[in-house]
């Protein structure tokens, strides 16, 4: 059975500073691994989605990276913002039909 | 594409009254689903269609629970009777085709009931 662990569950961090958010899963046979952002009472919106061909994807200021064999994903933040406040969430396919979802890192940047 | 539209974003209703949630994918895409979050069980699938047709309704938690897609632009969940424990926010998400692909979520529903 699929897990999906998400550490730390919430951290803060001042403004300007570099953060990795962690994404761990027990089966490595996955397609893909998606990340996501929730704002309080908003939907999920999809940051970026790593193929399981894929080492690493890159967008802005995010980076997440993917390692299989050891059940691993990051999710690097460069020069936070404020405005980056938010729950991130990774999350899995489980054989095409659902998406297993970490309980997601709450992240707080304080300006 | 304006995304996946939802509607209503909010609904509080009695407790045993029908709702009705719904959906409407971004254009294009085969696959939709319906999620469930709830604080203690986080984001759990519902159910899950391909070009229309329910796939997986595994997740489904009771009878009274029931979803429709009866073409590619729309689709319903419905709860009746509905009751304090279904209170949680719904989300639907849509994708082109299962597991590949990204999956683009609504902005969700927040079911109270009271």
């Amino acid at each position: 059975k699929q897990e999906v662990t998400q550490i730390p569950a919430a951290l803060s961090v001042p403004e300007g500073e570099n953060l990795v958010l962690n994404c761990s899963f027990t089966d490595s046979a996955i397609y893909n691994l998606q990340w996501f952002r929730q704002d309080p009472g908003k939907g999920l919106t999809s940051l970026l989605l790593i193929q399981s061909s894929q080492r690493e994807q890159t967008s802005g200021r995010l980076n997440a990276s993917l390692d299989k064999s050891s059940g691993r994903s990051t999710l690097y933040i460069a020069a936070s913002q404020p405005g980056d406040s938010a729950t991130y969430l990774c999350a899995v396919p489980l054989g095409g039909n659902d998406m297993r979802f970490g309980a997601g890192t709450r992240l707080t940047v304080k300006p | 594409d304006a995304g996946v539209i939802q509607s209503p974003r909010h609904e509080v209703t009695e407790m045993g009254q029908e709702v009705t949630l719904r959906c409407k994918p971004i254009s294009g895409h085969n696959s939709l689903f319906w999620y469930r979050q709830t604080m203690m069980r986080g984001l759990e699938l519902l159910i899950y269609f391909n070009n229309n047709v329910p796939i997986d309704d595994s997740g489904m938690p009771e009878d009274r629970f029931s979803a429709k897609m009866p073409n590619a632009s729309f689709s319903t969940l419905k709860i009746q009777p509905s009751e304090p424990r279904d209170s949680a926010v719904y989300f639907c998400a849509s994708s082109v085709d299962r597991g590949n692909t990204e999956a683009f979520f609504g902005q969700g529903t927040r079911l109270t009931v009271v």
